[in-house]
């Protein structure tokens, strides 16, 4: 079955540092990935998706991600933080045009 | 910019009141979801909603639940007799063919 393991459950940076949140997925087939943010009481972005091509795809807000087939995962990166990128932040696995198998997320909190 | 819109925002229920959330997703998405998100957990899949029949539900998603797409733009959840677990972030998505899913801002449902 499919899975996505966030092994942080939360992670606190300082504000203008560089942020690196962990995405590890099981999937049989070539996956569609994506990650989402959520403030507190609201619903969920898409920061960026994967669905082929270039491995290094490029998101809103600076975020951007890599697909390692060979490790299975699916990094979320970001060269400096703000302090309004503090939320939760959730990676998923899709199949096809079906259902999105979300990971428990990470809560980012950014010191100023 | 089109979005999913979900309605209401809060609703508190008594246990054992049937309730429906009501989503109205984008105009020309074709596949319909709902997922759940109990409060400080992940968000879990519950139906994918297509060509006016469900394409999968999971385990949560028992009898006691049920999706409709009445007039054609409207996409309603029903739970007919809630529970105090039931209490929990409900939210809507829509897309197209291998895109990315859209999310409404959800609904918090409140059983007491």
């Amino acid at each position: 079955a499919q899975s996505v393991t966030q092994p942080d459950i939360h992670i606190t940076v300082s504000e203008g540092a560089s942020l690196e949140l962990r995405c590890n997925y099981s999937y049989g087939a070539t996956p569609y990935l994506f990650w989402y943010v959520q403030s507190p009481g609201q619903g969920l972005q898409l920061l960026l998706k994967y669905f082929s091509g270039d491995t290094l795809v490029q998101g809103i807000k600076g975020f951007e991600a890599e697909f390692k087939r060979s490790q299975s995962s699916f990094n979320l990166r970001k060269p400096s933080v703000h302090w309004s990128d503090a939320a939760e932040y959730f990676c998923a696995v899709g199949e096809g045009s079906y259902k999105l198998i979300f990971g428990s997320g990470t809560r980012l909190l950014v010191r100023p | 910019e089109p979005e999913v819109t979900q309605t209401p925002s809060h609703q508190v229920t008594q246990m054992g009141q049937e309730v429906i959330l009501r989503c109205v997703p984008i105009s020309n998405h074709l596949y319909f979801y709902w997922y759940r998100q109990i409060l400080g957990q992940k968000v879990e899949f519950l139906v994918s909603f297509y060509n006016n029949e469900i394409s999968e539900k999971s385990e949560i998603f028992d009898d006691q639940f049920s999706v409709e797409r009445p007039d054609g733009s409207n996409f309603t959840l029903k739970i007919r007799s809630t529970k105090l677990e039931d209490s929990a972030m409900y939210f809507c998505a829509s897309h197209v063919m291998n895109t990315e899913a859209f999310f409404g801002q959800g609904t918090r449902l409140t059983v007491v």
